[in-house]
């Protein structure tokens, strides 16, 4: 069974830095691009960033201006979303997604940027 | 950016009924290697979001055949041809052409 199980989120002051990680099982990890994907409160979706199978590449979203940095670890299975510098408007729920284009996705981790 | 705009975005349909969901991009989605990448995701309350349908008209694996996906270049369309009370929550079309890739504001389904 397909499984990505997302951690890290938490409560976190403006300014202050947080890293979500996904742990993925049930499928070759290193086979599929992966990417993040975020939803605030209430609101749409938004996606944040993708990476290659071999980290080799990566793309984000331009309104987070280098503040976060997407990375993995294919011998832990693993996603990392490393997050620098936040802002209230990072307040979401964070989803962790197979596949360039998201067709799996994890059930999500919330960070919440406030004082 | 590529703008995604959905209609309508809300939508009460009677169960059995049938039911339409209209997607339009601000620019075309062929890729470069002749795919289309429109998705749509659904979003039932409380859960994250699930792919039904991939590159506009792709029913992904243990998707009921009452969804289908049509359309091309900048216009799309999601059906249900009769809806059932697990369809209810909110369905978004996405494009995975252009980066960053984007979503749609999202129609909410619900009974009537």
């Amino acid at each position: 069974e397909v499984q990505l199980v997302e951690s890290g989120g938490d409560l976190v002051q403006p300014g202050g830095s947080l890293r979500l990680s996904c742990a993925a099982s049930g499928f070759t990890f290193n086979s599929y691009w992966m990417g993040w994907v975020r939803q605030a409160p209430g609101k749409g979706l938004e996606w944040v960033a993708n990476i290659k199978q071999d980290g080799s590449e990566k793309y984000y979203v331009d309104s987070l201006k280098g503040r976060f940095t997407i990375s993995r670890d294919n011998a832990k299975d693993s996603l990392y979303l490393q997050m620098n510098s936040l802002r209230a408007e990072d307040t979401a729920v964070y989803y962790c997604a197979r596949g360039a284009r998201g067709n799996f996705w994890g059930q999500g981790t919330l960070v919440t940027v406030s004082s | 950016d590529v703008v995604m705009t959905q209609s309508p975005l809300s939508l009460p349909v009677t169960l059995g009924q049938p039911a339409s969901i209209s997607c339009r991009s601000s620019q075309s989605l062929v890729y470069s290697d002749g795919n289309t990448y429109l998705n749509w995701f659904q979003q039932r309350p409380g859960q994250s979001p699930r792919r039904l349908i991939s590159k506009v008209s792709n029913r992904d694996s243990g998707v009921p055949d009452r969804f289908s996906g049509s359309g091309s270049g900048t216009d799309f369309t999601l059906k249900i041809s009769r809806v059932e009370a697990e369809d209810v929550g909110i369905y978004y079309c996405m494009q995975g052409t252009h980066w960053p890739y984007t979503f749609g504001q999202g129609t909410k389904l619900d009974i009537k």
